[in-house]
């Protein structure tokens, strides 16, 4: 499995726009990238997916270079709702286990 | 609908005893799975069902670890002889096949004393 590597924290204040990297340099060609969001007591929560270039969904964008080596999780607008530990995964497509690292934890600020 | 529930909430026992901990899934979710979650970390996979039966079951840690799925919906995943070391939050998630989104319960927090 490629290994992530993502900023253990970040911090932020409501209303501006969050963007958290995570590098995959070992991405191999039928691996996935997705995101998860974990709040605090709750089990993590699927916020998107991709494979290349971007998607978009109503939670947040993502944005995936052509090399494919990172990718950027954009939350626009942050609130303090979304303080949470975002998680960035890198999975080969049709895998059923999701295997997690410690996350970003982002805080965010009044 | 429902979502993912799991029973008891918070479980405090002590050293050597006995545990079990209830997944409820998602109706009609065929997929059902358990992780465990330690302070600090991201979840970490234990085992894996296919209706009834433990499809993949490599993430048990060892086999003081059981879970059983008897009629393909509620699940229950059994510690005997609690150590220490097993306190964490154990997670439970189902989805509709094996490759679709996961859907994750809050968790059962344990506490070995």
């Amino acid at each position: 499995l490629a290994k992530t590597t993502q900023p253990i924290s970040m911090d932020s204040y409501e209303g501006q726009e969050v963007n958290i990297t995570c590098s995959h340099n070992n991405i191999a060609t039928n691996d996935y990238i997705t995101w998860y969001q974990q709040f605090p007591s709750q089990g993590p929560r699927f916020i998107i997916q991709g494979y290349k270039t971007k998607v978009t969904n109503e939670v947040a964008s993502l944005f995936i270079p052509a090399d494919r080596k990172s990718s950027t999780l954009s939350l626009p607008r942050v609130s303090l709702s979304d303080t949470a530990v975002y998680y960035c995964l890198v999975e080969p497509g049709g895998s059923y286990i999701p295997t997690f690292g410690r996350g970003t934890s982002l805080i965010v600020h009044p | 609908g429902a979502g993912v529930s799991q029973t008891p909430s918070n479980k405090v026992t002590e050293k050597g005893k006995y545990v079990e901990l209830r997944c409820d899934p998602i109706s009609g979710h065929t997929a059902l799975y358990w992780y465990r979650q330690s302070l600090g970390q991201g979840p970490e996979f234990l085992i894996y069902f296919q209706g009834t039966g433990a499809a993949d079951d490599s993430g048990l840690p060892n086999d003081r670890f059981f879970a059983v799925r008897p009629e393909g919906s509620v699940s229950t995943l059994k510690i005997q002889r609690t150590e220490r070391g097993d306190s964490a939050v154990y997670l439970c998630a189902s989805s509709t096949t094996s490759i679709d989104t996961q859907y994750f319960g809050p968790g059962t927090r344990l506490t070995v004393l």
